[in-house]
């Protein structure tokens, strides 16, 4: 069983570039979130989809920051006119469709992104 | 809300034990344990559910009293490996997103 993945493991971007990062749930998880996280915090939630459908994404810190998953699988997240606030790691997770209170998040490596 | 852990950083020896706190100001459904690595992934360690029930790990036992919404995490005979960030998640109203403390260093030594 392989776990959720996630690439580039570390980007270093220029202030005002766009960057995309992927994300591979586990193959039989229906539920992805994203998350961010910064030195010395826990995880903060970004978005969440269940299947193709983005059911939250209020929570996204901006309007520069988007995420799609067409097709139900892999995940997306891209943050378009990069500042050096969003220097931070980027966690994906996966979960099965049982209820979100109880099921186990599966999280990925994360892509550290720097922003200069 | 996010969760309020404590300690906030602990050492120990190996052998020794220790206990991570995790409180919240509203009722608790849940309560998530993970440990974080540095660099590395937050692992899954075990889901305590309201009513008493747990899952996840065999090795490390942990408690969840709904009453004074909080749980604790309880590190017995630790072992080298067990150095790390321990986070506790709570699913928030809406249920799909966990809201994360901000974690608890533990640094076991040899």
């Amino acid at each position: 069983d392989t776990g959720v993945s996630q690439n580039p493991r570390h980007k270093i971007t220029k202030r005002g570039q766009n960057v995309t990062f992927r994300c591979d749930p586990i193959s039989e998880h229906n539920r992805l979130y994203w998350y961010r996280q910064t030195l010395g915090q826990g995880p903060e939630f970004l978005t969440y989809f269940q299947n193709e459908a983005q059911l939250e994404k209020s929570r996204l810190l901006s309007d520069r920051f988007s995420a799609e998953r067409p097709k139900g699988s892999f995940s997306t997240l891209e943050i378009q006119r990069t500042e050096q606030g969003d220097s931070a790691m980027y966690l994906c997770a996966s979960s099965l469709l049982g209820d979100p209170r109880t099921d186990t998040q599966y999280f990925g490596p994360g892509t550290r992104l720097t922003v200069l | 809300q996010q969760p309020v852990q404590s300690p906030q950083a602990v050492i120990l020896r190996e052998g020794e034990d220790a206990v991570i706190n995790c409180s919240s100001s509203k009722a608790l459904y849940s309560v998530h344990w993970y440990r974080q690595k540095h660099g590395e992934a937050p692992v899954f360690l075990m889901i305590l559910l309201k009513g008493g029930e747990q899952k996840g790990h065999d090795k490390i036992s942990a408690s969840f009293n709904e009453k004074k919404q909080q749980s604790s995490l309880y590190l017995t005979a630790s072992q080298l490996s067990y150095s790390g960030t321990y986070f506790c998640g709570t699913p928030e109203d809406s249920g799909y997103a966990l809201n994360f403390g901000k974690g608890t260093s533990l640094l076991v030594t040899p």
